[in-house]
Order: C-alpha cells, then structure tokens, then sequence
C-alpha cells in the first residue's frame, strides 16, 4: 500500500539556523498537505499543494512539491522557538478516495 | 469557531475493559478518520468514512477495534477488551471532499487512552 516517508526524525537547531524536512511517497500523488503538531497538542493544517513543481510560502515556511509529484519538502529559514513541534506530511493517492496518508513526522527543537 | 469535538479527553482503564471514544465531526463535513498515535508508529490511519459509510479499516485490529458512524454527527471507535498495547492518543479528524484534490482535515485534541 501507498506509504509516506520522513526524514529526519528528529532535528536540534540553534534559534536562527535554518530547517529543512523531506517528504516522499512510494506512490504518486495527488496532492500532498502539511501539518503542525505543538507538543501535547493535535495535528493543524499548514497548507496543501497540488501541482508538480509548486513552491508555496507561509511566511518563514518555504513548502516544494516535487516534478514527479512523489517528494515534498518544508523549509524554515532563521528558526524561532514558536516554530518548535512536529511536523507531518500528508499525501493523497492519486485515485482520490480522500484517504490522506500522513509520514512518521518529523520533530524540531530549537534551542534558544 | 466550528471544530472536532472528542470524548473522553483522558481515559485509564484495566486491560480487559471495554473503551468507547466519540467523535463529533464539524457539521457539513462528508469525511471522518480515526487515527492512532504513538511514539513508536506515529500517526496511524484506523479507520476513515465517508457520507457515514466506511471506506477503509484496514488499519484497524478487527479483533477487537470497531469503527461506526451511527448518525452524521457521531463517530465512535470501540475497543473490547482493551490491552496495554492499545494505549496511544485516538485523533478523530473530519473533512469535505471536493472534486479531485482532496480536502484539508481538522482534528479533534485526542483522546489520550491508557490501559493498565
């Protein structure tokens, strides 16, 4: 079945340094969407993109999805301590049944 | 400001117990998932419905998980009899379908279910 990897699992970042979290799926996908969960909190939709080669910011937040529509990636330039939780990718196979997939996470901690 | 409401937020119970998580999804939303997370797995799809009928459970234990949707604004997700394993945080999330681009999910606080 369709499946959605994240790397890094884990990532310590000095306050000010950059942040990078990579997203691919073994399957093609329709579209791929990102979330936020704070520690002890639920996941919260950031944004969703649709198109091969789409480049959407939020802000700090830099969001890529891939040509080939199997690979996403979240970048935050000059990380805060608010930026500090776990972030999730989420894919949609390409049949749209609305099944949403999401990746393992990946956790930021940000050290003031 | 309309949302997922789940119940119980916190739950301890003795292995063997039976546990019933409710989920209230946002109203006009066609889409409702149950996921499972731990620290091991992650967020794990359980279960997900659409227009109140199931589409996948897959990823649910049918030996002892169940997954309804009586009505359009109750999801309920079963365990009996619950096992340590099964202590985790239960996301329910709903969403709106619409056309081929799949739709954003809004998730409940979790209920955070422990079993002794």
């Amino acid at each position: 079945g369709q499946q959605v990897m994240q790397i890094p699992q884990y990532q310590h970042v000095q306050e000010g340094e950059d942040f990078t979290t990579y997203c691919n799926s073994s399957t093609t996908l329709s579209n791929i969407q990102w979330y936020k969960q704070r520690p002890g909190g639920h996941p919260v939709f950031l944004i969703q993109l649709v198109k091969s080669g789409e480049v959407k910011k939020q802000k700090r937040l830099t969001f890529q999805f891939g040509e080939a529509k199997k690979n996403s990636s979240l970048h935050i330039t000059a990380t805060q301590t608010t930026d500090v939780g776990t972030y999730f990718c989420a894919g949609h196979g390409s049949s749209n049944t609305g099944k949403l997939i999401f990746g393992q996470g990946t956790t930021l901690q940000v050290k003031p | 400001d309309a949302r997922v409401t789940q119940t119980p937020r916190h739950k301890v119970t003795e292995m063997g117990q039976e546990v019933t998580m409710r989920c209230q999804p946002i109203l006009g939303h066609n889409t409702v998932f149950w996921y499972r997370q731990t620290m091991m797995q992650g967020l794990e799809l359980l279960a997900y419905f659409r227009n109140r009928a199931p589409l996948d459970d897959s990823g649910m234990p049918k030996d002892r998980f169940s997954a309804e949707m009586p009505d359009a604004t109750l999801a309920t997700l079963k365990i009996q009899p619950s096992e340590p394993r099964d202590s985790a945080v239960y996301f329910c999330a709903s969403g709106l379908v619409q056309g081929a681009f799949g739709n954003t999910i809004y998730f409940g606080e979790g209920s955070w279910l422990t079993v002794v």
